[in-house]
């Protein structure tokens, strides 16, 4: 089945600089990478996510890249804020397996003021 | 709209304990997905339904967990003869459909605690 590797587990950056969080993944049918932002004590929420006929996708602050080849991609924030301080998680899934996300261990950002 | 809710927001029981999650996914989303969060850790699948289609059980740890889906809507989640290690937050999302690229949306979870 499907695994995949997120790096890394914690990041803490000053206000206003870039964080940036990456992921792998096995299948190589896997075509849909969704992007989870959690607050502590609360449910997560899609942040951004990619199809895997599409390289790039930018959403103001934020950006994922993908590389399919290399089975990776990455989530870019640019601007930190402290708001921005949460679990994100990546995931991968497909078609073929009715869309079941596998979710990556999760990076634990801190942006100190 | 209403999101994804799910009850009970917390659960305790004691070890051997049968419980029961239940979980209201956005009207007129066909899939329905449970995963499970263990403290600090990321979200594992444990089962889905899509329509009428036989429910993908792929993720299930043991035959103590089973789930169900009434009328294509509300799903119940049980754990029978609860464990220690089945403590944590078990979370609900559901989406329009299970295609490739729908989005699920997650509940605010059940935090299971087996004392």
């Amino acid at each position: 089945g499907e695994n995949v590797e997120q790096h890394p587990s914690t990041l803490s950056v000053q206000e206003g600089d870039s964080a940036v969080i990456k992921c792998t993944y096995s299948d190589s049918a896997s075509n849909y990478f969704p992007w989870y932002k959690q607050e502590l004590g609360k449910r997560p929420q899609l942040i951004i996510d990619i199809r895997s006929n599409v390289g790039e996708k930018k959403d103001q602050r934020i950006a994922v890249t993908l590389n399919k080849t290399a089975k990776h991609f990455s989530l870019h924030i640019t601007e930190t804020q402290p708001e921005d301080s949460a679990v994100y998680f990546c995931a991968a899934s497909k078609q073929a397996a009715g869309n079941k996300l596998t979710f990556g261990g999760g990076t634990r950002v801190l942006v100190k003021p | 709209g209403a999101g994804v809710s799910q009850s009970p927001s917390n659960k305790v029981t004691e070890k051997g304990k049968d419980v029961e999650l239940r979980c209201d996914p956005i009207s007129g989303h066909t899939a329905l997905y449970w995963y499970r969060q263990s403290l600090g850790q990321g979200l594992e699948f444990l089962i889905y339904f899509q329509g009428n289609s036989a429910p993908d059980k792929s993720g299930l740890p043991s035959d103590r967990f089973s789930a169900e889906r009434t009328g294509g809507s509300v799903s119940t989640l049980t754990i029978q003869r609860t464990q220690q290690e089945d403590s944590a937050v078990y979370l609900c999302a559901s989406s329009t459909q299970a295609s490739s690229t729908d989005t699920q949306y997650f509940g605010p979870g059940t935090r299971l605690t087996v004392l």
